[in-house]
C-alpha cells in the first residue's frame, strides 16, 4: 500500500460545480499536510497548507481528518484555470523526517 | 526577486555521458531537495540536503550525485549509471525540514533531461 495515495481520476466536472478529492495516508506518524497544484508540465506550485481545524482560501477549503487519516481539498465555484494535477503531500516526522508526495489527481474543468 | 531557478531548461544528452544540473536559491532557504517525476507519474524524491556540507540520498539515489558547497546551490550530477535518466527534474527548497510549517517546499521551474 502506497503511503499516500490519491484518486488518479480524471476529474470531468462542468464550470462552476464543486469537486472534493480526498488523499488517504498509511503512517500515522505523518504530522504535515499540503495541497500543491501542477499544470502540465510545469512546477509544483503550493496550493495550501492543511489544519486539524481545516482552513479555508477563497474558493479552496483543505481539512484534516487524523481519525481516519485522510485529507480533502474542496473547490467551489470551480473555474476553467482549475484545469490541473492536485498533489497531496505529507511530511512523517520520526527518528528521520520524510516527505511523501501522492500520484495525483486530475482534474479537468469543461466550459 | 527571491526564488529558486533551474537551468537548463531542457537538456540533451548522450548516452554514457554525465550531466549536471543546476539549482541556485536566493530564499535563505536551510534545506534543498532533487525530485524526479516521470510521465503521469508522482514526483520521487532523489537527494536532500538539510545544510551545507550535509546531504542524504532518497528513495531513488542510485546513478545520481549531489553537492551542497554553498547554502544557495544545490547541483545534481545525473552519471552514465543512471539507466533510464530521461525524466522531468525537480529542485526545490524549504526554510527547514522536519519542523511543521517550515517544511513548505517551493518548486523551480525544473529541467527536462532526455537522453538520446
Amino acid at each position: 500500500r502506497k503511503e499516500v495515495e490519491q484518486d488518479p481520476g480524471p476529474f470531468n466536472v462542468p464550470e462552476g460545480a464543486t469537486v472534493a478529492f480526498n488523499c488517504t495516508y498509511s503512517n500515522s506518524a505523518s504530522q504535515s499536510f499540503f495541497w500543491y497544484r501542477q499544470d502540465c508540465r510545469k512546477e509544483p506550485k503550493l496550493l495550501m497548507s492543511v489544519y486539524s481545524s481545516g482552513n479555508e482560501d477563497g474558493r479552496f477549503t483543505a481539512q484534516l481528518n487524523r481519525a481516519s487519516q485522510y485529507i480533502s481539498l474542496l473547490i467551489r465555484d470551480s473555474k476553467l484555470s482549475d484545469s490541473a494535477t492536485y498533489l497531496c503531500v505529507g511530511w512523517v516526522y520520526s527518528s528521520a523526517s520524510k516527505i511523501i508526495f501522492g500520484s495525483g489527481t486530475r482534474l479537468s474543468i469543461r466550459p | 526577486d527571491g526564488g529558486i531557478t533551474q537551468s537548463p531548461k531542457y537538456l540533451f544528452r548522450k548516452e554514457g555521458q554525465n550531466v549536471t544540473l543546476s539549482c541556485e536559491q536566493n530564499l535563505n532557504h536551510d534545506a534543498m531537495y532533487w525530485y524526479r517525476q516521470d510521465p503521469g507519474q508522482g514526483l520521487r524524491l532523489i537527494y536532500y540536503s538539510q545544510i551545507v556540507n550535509d546531504f542524504q540520498k532518497g528513495d531513488i539515489a542510485e546513478g545520481y550525485s549531489v553537492s551542497r558547497e554553498k547554502k544557495e546551490s544545490f547541483p545534481l550530477t545525473v552519471t552514465s549509471a543512471q539507466k533510464n535518466p530521461t525524466a522531468f527534474y525537480l529542485c526545490a527548497s524549504s526554510l527547514r525540514t522536519g519542523q511543521g510549517l517550515t517544511d513548505t517546499q517551493y518548486f523551480g521551474p525544473g529541467t527536462r533531461l532526455t537522453v538520446l
